[in-house]
């Protein structure tokens, strides 16, 4: 069974400081996406990068990138230079390409302190 | 044991028609969540309950309507379908409210309106 795991379910982290989310996931599929997600307290979720099961190289968006190691099954979303506007839940979450089903971790809490 | 669960999976249906999606948990959280995930992956949040009380209501046309008959179960309403009310809706249940905790998601109805 398919199954995203992030198993920091809070972090503070300095404001200026690069930070690292942890999200594993688990699936015998060989064609899949890996996406994280940021939601604010406002509740939308925000799209911020999305990675491919063949893609060669790690994906990057401005100051997101993502740590895509394939045979630990990881992706780990990077952020660089965090900023105070960096507080808020993030999710990880895989889809499979057969069926385009998404599948949710439960979300790592972020705390940017000034 | 299934944390949130859905029903339907799959949902085709008419324009004009009424439908509903139903949400359970049993993870004995207070607050549960529909999102709507349009085709892009982008997912917005409609419907916040907590304790079977509204909290968000984020600019959903009033087609749509959460009803809650006790705070394991946030079952979606939608009256008089429209071709754009064509989705995948998730529903989530967290033990915070204010979207400060955990998520955890259900697998998601896709409803197609033809």
């Amino acid at each position: 069974a398919q199954k995203i795991t992030q198993t920091q379910p809070g972090m503070f982290v300095q404001e200026k400081e690069a930070v690292t989310l942890d999200c594993t996931y688990d699936t015998s599929d060989p064609s899949y996406g890996l996406f994280w997600y940021k939601q604010p307290s406002s509740g939308e979720m925000i799209f911020l990068i999305y990675q491919g099961s063949y893609d060669q190289q790690n994906a990057t968006e401005g100051r997101y990138s993502l740590n895509f190691q394939k045979a630990r099954k990881s992706a780990n979303l990077v952020i660089s230079a965090s900023q105070l506007g960096d507080s808020a839940m993030y999710f990880c979450a895989m889809t499979l390409n057969r069926d385009d089903k998404i599948i949710f971790g439960k979300g790592t809490r972020l705390h940017i302190l000034p | 044991d299934t944390a949130v669960s859905q029903t339907p999976k799959y949902l085709v249906t008419q324009m004009g028609n009424d439908k509903s999606i139903k949400c359970e948990q049993n993870l004995g959280h207070d607050t549960m969540y529909w999102y709507k995930q349009d085709s892009k992956k982008f997912l917005k949040i409609m419907f916040s309950y907590n304790n079977k009380e509204l909290i968000i209501n984020e600019t959903v046309p009033n087609r749509f309507s959460p009803k809650s008959p006790d705070k394991a179960h946030l079952n979606l309403h939608i009256n008089s379908l429209e071709l754009g009310d064509s989705a995948v809706y998730f529903c989530a249940s967290s033990q915070d409210i204010q979207l400060a905790g955990e998520q955890y998601f259900g697998p998601g109805t896709r409803l197609t309106v033809t």
